[in-house]
C-alpha cells in the first residue's frame, strides 16, 4: 500500500524563524512529489520534484527530493504570519491505467506567531 | 479564469437523503477527480476521470457516483448521505493524467454536514 507520511504533522515557530517540513514516501513506481500549500479553502500549488538533489526554489520557499532515502524536505526562510498554512505532501505513483496515483501525506499545520 | 468551480459551498443533509456536488472546470482539462478531507486523514480519492464518458473508482468510493458526460462537469452523488460523509469535498483537475508532469488544480471544497 502506498504511503506518505509527513513530519511535524503542528509546529509553532515565531516570525522570522526558518523551519523544515518533512515528507517520507513509499510508493510503488514513483514518479513524482508534490508540495501544496493549503489555508482555509483549497490547496494551491507550490513545487513538484522529479528529480533527487535538484532543488527548487520560489522567494522564501525551496524543496529538494532524495530518490535513494525517499524523502523530501520544504524549507521555509525568514517566516511570516501569511506562511500559517497546512503544508501537503503528495507522491504520485504511475499504475499504467490511467489513474490518479496521487497518495497525500495528512500535513503539516504550521503556525507562525508574531 | 474561473478554474475549477464546486458548489455548494456548504451543505447540510438529514441521514437517507441524496445530494448531488457539483464540479466545472474550464480549463479544458482531461483529468477530473473528486477528493475528501478529513482530520487527520489526509486527501483521500474517491472518484476520477480521464476523460469524457470514463470514470473509474479511487481509494474509498463507497457511498458514492459520479458520471462525465462532458469535459467540463464532473458531479459527485450521494445516493443515500451517511453522518460518516460528513467532510470537505475538493474537486480537482488537471489537463491530464500523466505522472511525470501535471500538478492538480483544486476547487476551493464543499463542506458537507450528514445529521
Amino acid at each position: 500500500e502506498d504511503k506518505v507520511v509527513q513530519s511535524p504533522l503542528s509546529l509553532v515557530v515565531h516570525e522570522g524563524d526558518t523551519v523544515t517540513l518533512n515528507c517520507s514516501y513509499e510508493v510503488t513506481n514513483f514518479r513524482s512529489l508534490l508540495w501544496y500549500k493549503q489555508e482555509k479553502k483549497a490547496p494551491t500549488f507550490l513545487f513538484m520534484l522529479t528529480s533527487s538533489g535538484i532543488e527548487k526554489k520560489s522567494g522564501r520557499l525551496s524543496s529538494i527530493l532524495d530518490k535513494k532515502e525517499l524523502f523530501s524536505i520544504l524549507n521555509i526562510t525568514a517566516t511570516q504570519t501569511g506562511d500559517s498554512a497546512v503544508y501537503l505532501c503528495a507522491a504520485r505513483s504511475w499504475s499504467g491505467g490511467g489513474a490518479d496515483g496521487l497518495t497525500f501525506g495528512k500535513g503539516t499545520h504550521l503556525i507562525i506567531q508574531p | 479564469n474561473a478554474g475549477v468551480t464546486q458548489t455548494p459551498k456548504f451543505q447540510v443533509l438529514k441521514t437517507g437523503q441524496s445530494m448531488t456536488l457539483q464540479c466545472a472546470q474550464d480549463m479544458n482539462h482531461e483529468y477530473m477527480s473528486w477528493y475528501r478531507q478529513d482530520p487527520g486523514m489526509g486527501l483521500r480519492l474517491i472518484h476520477y476521470s480521464v476523460g469524457a464518458g470514463i470514470t473509474d473508482q479511487g481509494e474509498v468510493p463507497n457511498g458514492y457516483n459520479v458520471s462525465r458526460s462532458t469535459t467540463e462537469d464532473f458531479p459527485l452523488r450521494l445516493l443515500s448521505a451517511a453522518p460518516s460523509q460528513t467532510s470537505v469535498y475538493f474537486c480537482a483537475s488537471s489537463y491530464d493524467s500523466s505522472p511525470l508532469t501535471r500538478e492538480l488544480f483544486f476547487g476551493e471544497g464543499s463542506r458537507l454536514t450528514v445529521l
